[in-house]
């Protein structure tokens, strides 16, 4: 079945990169997402990837995938504290003329130690 | 543009009380969904519609039903509310795909939170 799985928690010291991982299990996935949920608010995307790609970067944000593995990957660089969110992994299952399917992974809470 | 709005914000029930979640777009999104969530759970579908007078079930549709009578509007409703109906509900919209470069990406409004006693 379809499943999109990630650590709950996450700890990073401000300054220190942070690194937030994902892994999923449709093969067909065509976009891949993170998006990011502040305190009290809805989720807003914060960076995608085409599946035939395999890193994109925008600025203190790169984006891994391993479309060998399943694996998706999150990197902040240089972690601050308006970092401090959850993060959600995404997958879009479907064709482009299908309303696509979206998986959302749990989520990784990080928090920013100073 | 306002994006996504929901209303009410938050909102109290008793077990067996009904309630309608209202969602807006001010995008001219044809696709709307309602996502709850719960701890540790990430985003659950509930139903969501593909058009002005479409609509279709998610993954946890149980206890809940939907209209979408006007494209910019998705209501959700509760017509006996039980206790596990306590979440946070989302309501999200997009454009379609279809044969376009668009990335599907969902515009969430800020949730209801959704307590029942």
């Amino acid at each position: 079945g379809e499943d999109v799985e990630q650590s709950l928690f996450l700890s990073v010291r401000e300054g220190d990169s942070s690194v937030i991982n994902c892994t999923y299990t449709d093969s067909s996935s065509t976009y891949l997402y993170w998006y990011k949920q502040e305190p009290g608010a809805g989720l807003q995307l914060l960076t995608y990837i085409f599946s035939n790609m395999d890193m994109k970067q925008d600025q203190r944000l790169t984006v891994l995938l391993n479309k060998k593995d399943k694996h998706l990957s999150l990197r902040i660089a240089d972690t601050q504290t308006g970092d401090s969110a959850i993060y959600f992994c995404a997958e879009s299952i479907g064709g482009y003329s299908s309303a696509s399917k979206i998986i959302f992974g749990s989520g990784t809470r990080l928090s920013i130690r100073p | 543009n306002a994006g996504v709005t929901q209303t009410p914000k938050f909102r109290v029930l008793k077990t067996g009380q009904s309630m309608t979640l209202l969602c807006a777009q001010d995008m001219n999104h044809e696709y709307m969904y309602w996502y709850r969530q719960d701890p540790g759970m990430g985003l659950r579908l509930i139903h969501y519609s593909v058009g002005e007078g479409t609509t279709a079930k998610g993954e946890v549709p149980d206890g809940y039903n939907v209209s979408r009578l006007k494209k910019q509007n998705f209501l959700l409703g509760l017509e006996s509310a039980a206790p596990s109906q306590t979440s946070v509900y989302f309501c999200a919209s997009s454009f379609p795909r279809s044969g376009g470069p668009s990335t599907n990406e969902q515009f969430f409004g800020p949730g209801t939170r959704l307590t029942v006693l």
